[in-house]
């Protein structure tokens, strides 16, 4: 399977805690994406990397979270001090430098 | 900020029967609408897009026309099928920065 991979599928927490989620993009695809997805409701974005570097960040994306690419590959999302608002199911995407972009199967974090 | 906005929230048409999507969006830069399909516990899965230089575009049962003036898009189903129920979002935007839409829940009844 050649598509965007995540890890972990599915995440339970207690609030206050750290979770850190990792994204494996389609390879050779220069552009990630980070989405977080609540019930009912559209991805929301959150961040992207072209290759290594954080290019724009949402609003949503608050001082708890941070997104790092290290090596233009791979990419992780944290969430240091969970809250029960956190939870939601966090999707990353990836595309080349047409646009289109690849999803990935999510996941989904709860925080008790 | 920018929006965009589909309808209707749910949708449930009989097997065979054509289903029809409109989305609209508020920033006139935005010159790239993909359609994404969600079943339960996945990821969106593109299943078509249309970029601001053609009005429409076909592939098989799926048709998605574009109206930039208006700024509004629609994606078409025809022949619908059990195996089209899912959630559907459209997107636009520009530059990979992409707004969804609140997704359309398709019921195809057999």
């Amino acid at each position: 399977d050649t598509g965007v991979s995540q890890d972990p599928r599915h995440k339970i927490t207690k609030r206050g805690q750290n979770v850190t989620f990792r994204c494996d993009p389609i390879s050779e695809h220069n552009r990630l994406y980070w989405y977080r997805q609540t019930l009912g409701q559209g991805p929301e974005f959150l961040t992207y990397f072209q290759n290594e570097a954080q290019l724009e960040k949402s609003r949503l994306l608050s001082d708890r979270f941070s997104a790092e690419r290290p090596k233009g590959s791979f990419s992780t999302l944290e969430i240091q001090r969970t809250e029960q608002g956190d939870s939601a199911m966090y999707l990353c995407a990836s595309s080349s430098d047409q646009e289109t972009q690849y999803f990935g199967p999510g996941t989904r974090l709860l925080v008790l | 900020g920018e929006n965009v906005e589909q309808h209707p929230s749910t949708l449930s048409v009989q097997e065979g029967d054509s289903a029809v999507i409109k989305c609209t969006y508020s920033d006139s830069a935005s010159n790239y609408f993909p359609w994404y399909k969600q079943e339960l516990g996945k990821g969106p899965q593109l299943i078509i897009d249309i970029r601001s230089n053609v009005g429409e575009k076909k592939d098989q049962r799926i048709a998605v026309t574009l109206n930039k003036t208006a700024k509004h898009f629609s994606l078409h189903i025809t022949e619908t099928q059990p195996e089209d129920s899912a959630v559907y979002f459209c997107a636009g935007g520009s530059q990979g920065n992409l707004i969804f839409g609140k997704g359309t829940k398709l019921s195809v009844k057999p």
